[in-house]
């Protein structure tokens, strides 16, 4: 089945800082999603994203299908930014392990 | 309406009770899950429901019993359960995942459950 790898998997920002989350697949995926899980667990939807770009305030997305990765970034970040960010292959139910971020004021 | 919604929040069991969780989402989808989170691990499925019907069972122990009474409700019955089964459950609808309008799934907050 297909794999779902995201790097790095912990990373630390200061408030304001800029960062980049990457999503590698390991076969051709339709149905590429971003999720931000809280630390209540809620997942949010950020992005869905098979292909493209999207921007969505300070969060942008760009799957390249062609070449198996996606991009996550993250502009002026804040605290509230904190948590787990999870790719995932959702048409086949196969989630990345997760980015856990932690942004300090 | 886009929300997903869970109940309850919270759940604490013995292994000789039985209880249930509820999910209700009111976006016109046809497909709903099941999947089970446990510590500083991503979600994993469970059951998958396309038009009211179990579709995908991923080996889930019978303990579990899952039913889905119309297109806006899901339920997982519990029964015996053991403390390792002690997770975040997680409910989640979407459209038909080969249909145009597809955009992915959409998660509800979540049901901790602890098994004592």
């Amino acid at each position: 089945g297909i794999q779902v790898e995201q790097s790095p998997p912990d990373l630390i920002l200061q408030e304001g800082a800029n960062s980049t989350l990457r999503c590698n697949f390991s076969d051709s995926v339709n149905n590429l999603q971003w999720f931000h899980q809280n630390p209540w667990g809620q997942l949010i939807n950020l992005f869905y994203i098979p292909s493209g770009t999207k921007q969505n305030g300070r969060l942008s997305a760009t799957t390249v299908a062609t070449e198996r990765y996606s991009l996550l970034y993250i502009s002026s970040s804040q605290t509230t930014d904190s948590g787990v960010y999870f790719c995932a292959a959702t048409q086949n139910f196969v989630f990345g392990p997760g980015t856990r971020l932690s942004v300090l004021p | 309406d886009t929300e997903v919604t869970q109940t309850p929040k919270h759940l604490v069991m013995g292994m000789t009770n039985k209880k249930s969780l509820k999910c209700e989402q009111h976006m016109g989808h046809r497909a709903m899950y099941w999947y089970k989170q446990k510590a500083k691990k991503p979600p994993e499925l469970m059951f998958v429901y396309s038009y009211e019907k179990l579709s995908i069972n991923e080996s889930v122990p019978s303990r579990f019993s899952p039913e889905c009474p119309n297109s806006s409700l899901l339920n997982l019955h519990l029964h015996a359960l053991q403390p390792e089964d002690s997770a975040l459950y997680l409910c989640a609808s979407s459209h038909m995942s080969n249909r145009a309008r597809y955009r992915g799934q959409f998660f509800g907050p979540g049901t901790r459950l602890t098994v004592l």
